[in-house]
Formats: structure tokens, sequence, C-alpha cells
């Protein structure tokens, strides 16, 4: 059963920087996996912020970015709002199939 | 202007079958690209893709899932059934249908919990 492996937490000051990664129990994230990014607020339905690696919605702030690195698909917050603070969920294509992984809660402190 | 909303019980018994409804506008699921998929969340859990079907009729399910997933789709009806078989207490979640184009889930439905318990 394939697995997609997230960092079960981060913590970031406001105005930092923090970089979140998806990792595949098959191999190296390539842009074949089509890495989308969510952010979901308590009590909320996810929110799409990036698709295909790197593309924003149109919705999507530019303090978001997307990124392969290291064999891994990325997540890049810049500049932090305090509004940031979430969880978020990468979601990769296994070839017809979807797995997200398990959450990364971003804390802003 | 898209939107999505899921319907379908809140509870349902151990052993029975869930059927959820996702009512969509804003686009048409015969337009070529677009798919719409099922995901759910059980409580303070993370989420699952569940399944996806395409604007040909292409259909795709969670390998793990798949012995009791079926969806389907009314064009004319701008609407996406999903049923699942068999449910089990461990399928208390709730579940959410979203738009695809382009490879990426874009728009996502308010979500609809479904507790199953006798």
């Amino acid at each position: 059963q394939t697995v997609v492996t997230q960092e079960p937490s981060l913590t970031v000051s406001p105005g930092g920087t923090v970089t979140l990664t998806c990792a595949s129990s098959t191999g190296a994230v390539t842009s074949g996996y089509y890495p989308n990014w969510f952010q979901q607020k308590p009590g909320q339905a996810p929110r799409a912020l990036i698709y295909s690696t790197s593309n924003r919605q149109s919705w999507t702030p530019a303090r978001f970015s997307g990124s392969l690195l290291g064999g891994k698909a990325a997540l890049t917050l810049s500049g932090v709002q305090p509004e940031d603070e979430a969880e978020y969920y990468c979601l990769l294509y296994y070839g017809g199939s979807w797995v997200f992984g398990g959450g990364t809660k971003v804390t802003v402190l | 202007q898209i939107t999505l909303k899921e319907s379908g019980p809140t509870l349902v018994k151990p052993t029975q079958t869930l059927t959820l409804t996702c009512t969509f506008s804003g686009f048409s699921l015969s337009t070529s690209g677009v798919g719409v998929a099922w995901i759910r969340q059980p409580p303070g859990k993370a989420l699952e893709w569940l399944a996806l079907i395409y604007w040909d009729d292409d259909k795709r399910y969670s390998p793990s899932l798949k012995s009791r997933l079926t969806i389907t789709k009314d064009t004319s009806k701008n609407q996406v059934v999903l049923t699942m078989t068999n449910m089990d207490p461990v399928d208390t979640a709730t579940y959410y249908c979203a738009h695809l184009l382009a490879a990426g889930l874009d728009y996502w439905g308010q979500g609809t919990l479904v507790t199953v318990s006798s």
C-alpha cells in the first residue's frame, strides 16, 4: 500500500519562512505525481492552494509556493501570517488513483 | 461560480449501504478534462481519497476500498453519486466531493458528516 509522508508538525514565527515536504513510499516525487497542496482550518473544508507541483490557484496568496525538493514535493510559506496557522495536506497522483499525506500541523508562534 | 454540495444520510447502521449525492453547479461533467472526486475525513484524522469520475465516464477508486465503492454520474442532473457497501463504525467521517480540472482538486463542497452506529 502506497504511503505519503508529511511532517506531523512544524512551528514558525510570524514573518518567517517554513517548508513542508511530501514524500512517497514508492520513491522520488516527480512532476508526474502532480502534487497538490491544501490548507484546512478547524471546522472547515479543505481549501486548494497549489496544483501540479507549483501552480497557484487563483485565490492563493503569492507567499505560498510549491516545488520539488530533494525527491519530495514541497510547500514553502514565506512571510508567514497568523492566519496561516492550519493543517496542510499534500495529494499525489499514482497513475489513476490519488493518495493524501497524513497532514502537517503548522503553528505560528 | 463553481459550487458543490454533498447530501445523504447522517446516520447509517453497520452493514448497510451508504449512498451520497454530490450536486454541483457552475460546470458541466461532460466537458473534457473535468472530474468529480470523493474524499473523506474521520474525526480528527487525515483526508482520504476515495473515488473519481471523469467527464468520459472513466472511474477510479482507492485500491483499499475498491470492492466497496461505486461512483456514477448523471450529467443531466449535475450530480455524482457514491455508494459504499458494508458500512462499519470506522467509516464514520465527513465526506466531501470536489471538482477536478488540470490535475487539481480546486473547488470543494462543505462536507457531510456520516456516523455509522447501531
